[in-house]
């Protein structure tokens, strides 16, 4: 497509519950990041992947947090066991070159 | 230990006249510096940038400087129209290798431009 692509767009979970959230990237893009926003703040980085390569987990809050991106295309953030202060927006963005990042809509996710 | 702030919460200016949004940075290692646009429900969209080699970046309405000395930076915007209203964020980042490029966020500034 010609934009990044996350799905669901809102997602409601139970406390304890396992979430997978998915992201389409411009195909193409090398480049993949996972931002976290929390409500009134700025997105702050999870992870990111140069192809199916993780190379920096740093900004991962947890290690019930995980993500994939097996082909080095479609990426998968899981979060498990949720807990409310997962609440939050997750924004995926990809790039071709290491300038232009695209954003995704976001998925917002609500734990209840 | 916020690297990137925005110490404007809100700015509302009226249609025509200049909207200037501000930024401040801690990390002397930041050399390159984007700001964002975000209208509700909506990702984040790139606006424009500036490389810490500039110290002045135009595109139409919109101009970011630069001071580096003072680890600062605004956006510009004239004249300021109606669509210009969503949540603008300051970003920076360090290039070159060894570095990921992952963009570091200040907390954003809402600006309302009223017709």
């Amino acid at each position: 497509g010609a934009g990044v692509s996350q799905s669901p767009r809102y997602k409601v979970a139970k406390r304890g519950q396992d979430v997978a959230l998915r992201c389409d990237p411009i195909s193409g893009h090398v480049s993949l990041f996972w931002y976290q926003q929390a409500l009134g703040q700025g997105p702050e980085f999870l992870t990111y992947f140069q192809n199916e390569a993780q190379l920096d987990k740093s900004g991962l809050p947890s290690d019930r947090f995980f993500a994939e991106r097996p082909e080095g295309s479609v990426s998968t953030l899981k979060i498990q066991r949720t807990q409310q202060e997962d609440s939050a927006v997750y924004l995926c963005a990809s790039s071709l070159q290491d300038y232009g990042y695209t954003f995704g809509s976001g998925t917002r996710l609500t734990v209840v | 230990d916020q690297q990137v702030k925005q110490n404007s919460p809100s700015l509302s200016v009226q249609e025509g006249r200049i909207s200037i949004l501000n930024c401040d940075y801690t990390n002397s290692m930041f050399d390159y510096f984007l700001w964002y646009k975000k209208y509700p429900a909506e990702g984040p969209t790139f606006l424009i940038s500036i490389s810490s080699i500039k110290d002045k970046n135009e595109d139409g309405r919109f101009t970011v400087f630069l001071n580096k000395s003072a680890k600062h930076l605004s956006l510009h915007i004239v004249p300021s129209q109606p669509g210009d209203s969503a949540v603008y964020f300051c970003a920076a980042k360090r290039t070159g290798s060894g570095n990921t490029g992952k963009l570091i966020f200040g907390q954003g500034t809402t600006l309302q431009v009223k017709p």
